[in-house]
């Protein structure tokens, strides 16, 4: 069974600096795919990154980068310069194998990041 | 593209009572799912349609719980007789053809059962 951990319920960062949300998965399927997304307070699901197994550069997305490292079966969320705008809800998914190919999310609880001024 | 839609995006109901969901995809993503998020909990899969068909089903989708697409295009999802433990977030995804990436959220509709 696919699984989704994030340790870190709540993390605070200061205004222009960096912040590494962490996400360990696990799986014993050899092709998955790894999101980030990101829920305001308004509720609606953002797409950040994604990462594929199979990918050799880690992702990268303007300010979103994702530190993949297979071995450690980790998938970490790198915000650069954080802004007031990034505080919200981050949710680390995988991309499960079900029936038929069905490309369902499986997620994890969450990281609530707030960015002080 | 006007992204995916839900309505109502707020429903408050008694227990007991029937509700009814209603999620309209991006216009050429074949693949639509559904997810419910309690609170302070990530979202987690309810089911999914390929076209008009729903191929898979969590066992979190009680007999009380129905989806439909029947023209593959907009889904509804119908739980009868609520309970208070029905009461989240429930959210409805698509996808393209391809499936490979990114799955497109909705507003969600938040049920609370009272």
């Amino acid at each position: 069974a696919q699984k989704i951990t994030q340790t870190q319920p709540g993390m605070f960062v200061q205004e222009k600096e960096a912040v590494t949300l962490d996400c360990t998965y696990d799986t014993s399927d050899p092709s998955y795919g790894l999101f980030w997304y990101k829920q305001p307070s308004s509720g609606e699901m953002i797409f950040l990154i994604y990462q594929g197994s199979y990918d050799q550069q880690n992702a990268t997305e303007g300010r979103y980068s994702l530190n993949f490292q297979k071995a450690r079966k980790s998938a970490n969320l790198v915000i650069s310069a954080s802004q007031l705008g990034d505080s919200a809800m981050y949710f680390c998914a995988m991309r499960g194998r079900g029936m038929d190919s069905s490309y369902k999310l499986i997620f994890g609880s969450g990281t609530r990041l707030l960015v002080r001024p | 593209d006007t992204g995916v839609s839900q309505n109502p995006r707020h429903k408050i109901t008694k227990r007991g009572q029937n509700v009814t969901f209603r999620c309209d995809p991006i216009s050429e993503h074949n693949r639509l799912y559904w997810y419910r998020q309690t609170l302070g909990q990530g979202p987690e899969f309810l089911t999914y349609f390929q076209n008009e068909a729903q191929l898979e089903k969590s066992r979190l989708l009680s007999d009380r719980f129905s989806a439909e697409r029947p023209k593959g295009s907009f889904s509804t999802l119908e739980i009868q007789r609520t309970e208070q433990g029905d009461s989240a977030m429930y959210l409805c995804a698509s996808s393209d053809p391809g499936g490979e990436v990114e799955q497109y959220f909705g507003p969600g509709t938040r049920l609370t059962v009272t």
